[in-house]
């Protein structure tokens, strides 16, 4: 298998730009997580969906992020519009349902100017 | 507010030695809890996984868990420059799979 596929892997973009991130899950995984890294904050659980539902969005940081899971195999997210403050890495990760072992993909290191 | 902590470090250790590394977690009805290592620029990859009270011992690894004193830890013995690595800790805070992260701890292995 292909591991969680994420991409871009590296984004720059200036401030008040749309910025959409890409995860494709491992085939079989049904439960998907978006997490953001920053030095200051460390690894921060954003949102996470199960057969394609969103299930805790409570760590959203406000209204300019959105995620989405049209199908099990795709999920985005989204900044719209874009800050410095956003500047991160940002790591997808999948499981099984029934397990908790998670699995990251390569993450996405985004840099707002 | 559900936390996790672990010291920073960095954790200075010589090759050989056993390093130890410590998380305490504030939410007494956690089940599952996780060792990750992350290498500079990498994701986080598991190493060890725990939910009964004990030792849990995968080869150099061992993960220690103490529910009544809210503690984890994970012991690596013979440490290997290789090991040279953040150690994040991860606890499923026990509603639906809402895992909360440690800071990390920094660990640095000296040849």
């Amino acid at each position: 298998d292909a591991g969680v596929i994420q991409s871009p892997r590296h984004e720059v973009t200036e401030m008040g730009q749309e910025v959409t991130l890409r995860c494709k899950p491992i085939s079989g995984h049904n439960s998907l997580f978006w997490y953001r890294q920053t030095m200051m904050r460390g690894l921060e659980l954003l949102i996470y969906f199960n057969n394609n539902v969103p299930i805790d969005d409570s760590g959203m940081p406000e209204d300019r992020f959105s995620a989405k899971m049209p199908n099990a195999s795709f999920s985005t997210l989204k900044i719209q519009p874009s800050e410095p403050r956003d500047s991160a890495v940002y790591f997808c990760a999948t499981c099984r349902d029934n397990q908790e072992t998670q699995y990251f993909g390569p993450g996405t290191r985004l840099l707002v100017l | 507010q559900k936390e996790v902590e672990q010291n920073s470090g960095p954790l200075s250790v010589p090759e050989g030695a056993i390093a130890s590394l410590n998380c305490t977690y504030s939410d007494r009805v956690s089940q599952s809890f996780f060792w990750y290592r992350q290498y500079s620029g990498k994701s986080p990859e598991l190493i060890m996984s725990i939910y009964s009270n004990g030792d849990k011992e995968d080869g150099r690894f061992t993960a220690q868990l103490n529910k009544a004193s809210q503690y984890v830890s994970l012991l690596i013995r013979d440490s290997q420059p290789s090991d040279s690595a953040t150690y994040l800790c991860a606890v499923n805070m026990n509603y639906g799979q809402n895992f909360v992260f440690g800071p990390g701890t920094r660990l640095s292995v000296l040849p």
